[in-house]
């Protein structure tokens, strides 16, 4: 199957500054990526779909200023988590979707980064 | 949006075990994926299923998608089975995004 990489796999910060993950898929370009966070025994939570050279699309909830999506390649998507502070500690992972289609619809299989593990100070 | 279910939510089993474990889901999907998350938080891809059975060594999976069920089987379970299984589907009228089952956390015992 295809390889999402995600990196850092751990990072521990001070509150009030800025940390960046960075998401690739490495051998398959990916024109969309997903962002999720997971709590501690919950289910992933979609933060927002990053799409190659133009906006990300932020789920409802989500502050669009606190999470900076970038996806400046067809390989390379980065979630920037500005100023942080000790309530964005979470777990952080991407997912990238091969792109297939069947007929009309696109029905590529999601494939998942290793997710990074946030926590701040 | 669609309404993804999962079943049991817990599961202890000895080592050796057999299980099934259901996702249901509300709507009309054309993927279905099921996902096993291990004790590190990596997602590992199990099976691409949106219809029809698979199987891989120990693991298959059956999705009817006419009755919006899918079902993975465990045989033989070991302790490395143990962790989240997720199933995740895409909603047809949803765009682009899977949407994720509550998972059924799984122990497997010595």
């Amino acid at each position: 199957g295809a390889v999402v990489s995600q990196h850092p796999s751990r990072v521990i910060c001070k509150s009030g500054t800025s940390v960046k993950i960075e998401c690739r898929s490495l051998d398959f370009q990916a024109t969309t990526m997903f962002w999720y966070r997971q709590f501690p025994k919950q289910s992933l939570m979609l933060m927002a779909t990053s799409n190659e050279g133009s906006k990300a699309t932020y789920e409802q909830g989500v502050e669009k200023d606190k999470f900076l999506i970038n996806h400046a390649s067809l390989t390379l998507s980065t979630l920037t988590v500005t100023s942080a502070h000790p309530e964005d500690s979470s777990f952080y992972i991407c997912s990238a979707r091969e792109v297939a289609t069947s007929g009309y619809w696109n029905t590529g299989e999601l494939f998942f980064g290793e997710g990074s593990r946030l926590t701040v100070l | 949006g669609i309404q993804v279910e999962q079943s049991p939510p817990d599961l202890i089993l000895q080592e050796g075990a057999n299980s099934t474990l259901r996702c249901n889901f509300s709507d009309s999907v054309n993927n279905l994926q099921w996902f096993h998350q291990n004790p590190w938080g990596q997602l590992i891809n199990l099976f691409y299923i949106p219809s029809g059975t698979k199987q891989n060594g120990r693991l298959s999976a059956t999705t009817v998608a006419t009755e919006r069920y899918s079902l993975l089987y465990i045989s033989s379970s070991q302790t490395t089975d143990s962790g989240v299984y997720f199933c995740a589907v895409r909603d047809l009228n949803y765009g682009q995004n899977f949407v994720f089952g509550p998972g059924t956390r799984l122990s497997v015992l010595p």
